[in-house]
């Protein structure tokens, strides 16, 4: 079955550490994104691709990034210089940038906690 | 003042209910509203969109759009316990802007039995 996957499901990171979310898709999609969720908030765009070698800063893109070498694969790390990382991040897909008609192929998110 | 806002709920109703779901939003431009339904711990799915103002049918689920007001509205009927989830609108002005959504927080719905 095609789809999004994402890993792990939870991750604690230590205070001043990188870590890496995992985010692969075999839908065959073209874009690709990151979304930070906070309760309360609503979904917040960190980054987003397009097309591969090729990306974008979202609205908080501040103490992340991303890399996008595979039309698979869309990794995030999150820096040591985001300083409220404890979050729910959920990586999205979609044919093209046309994610209206089709919507986003969401993943089952990574929960990050700080301790 | 955010551009899309909505009421985080939560919202308690008995099974078989007809349940409302509302976002209001301040930016004329958008032209394309969805809902999205999360259940917890999982991503967001897409239940539907349209596109400008008006109604749209599917099964159980009517997507309903007011331009002038700024308003749009997700109604359920006949709930059901599984419908049990938290549902979030999106907009956006284009077709082709995937990356502009702009998410409502999202409303937190129970369905009880």
């Amino acid at each position: 079955d095609g789809g999004i996957t994402q890993s792990p499901k939870y991750l604690f990171r230590k205070e001043g550490q990188n870590v890496t979310l995992s985010c692969e898709q075999n839908l065959n999609h073209d874009a690709m994104y990151w979304y930070r969720q906070d309760p309360g908030q609503g979904l917040r765009l960190i980054y987003y691709s397009q097309i591969v070698n090729d990306f974008q800063k979202g609205d908080i893109a501040e103490g992340y990034s991303v890399s996008r070498e595979k039309k698979e694969s869309f990794p995030l790390t999150v820096t040591s210089a985001q300083k409220n990382p404890t979050a729910f991040y959920l990586c999205a897909s979609s044919i093209g940038p046309a994610a209206i008609v089709y919507g986003y192929t969401f993943g089952s998110g990574t929960r990050l906690t700080v301790v | 003042q955010k551009e899309v806002e909505q009421d985080p709920g939560p919202l308690s109703v008995p099974e078989g209910a007809i349940v409302s779901l509302n976002c209001t939003y301040s930016n004329s431009a958008f032209q394309y509203f969805m809902w999205y339904r999360q259940y917890s711990r999982k991503g967001p799915e897409l239940l539907m969109y349209t596109y400008s103002s008006g109604n749209k049918e599917d099964g159980r689920f009517t997507a309903q759009v007011d331009k002038s007001s700024k308003y749009i509205s997700l109604f359920i009927r006949d709930s059901q316990p599984s419908d049990s989830a938290t549902y979030l609108c999106a907009m956006s002005p284009n077709s082709n802007s995937g990356y502009a959504l702009n998410f409502g927080k999202g409303t937190s719905l129970l369905v009880t039995p």
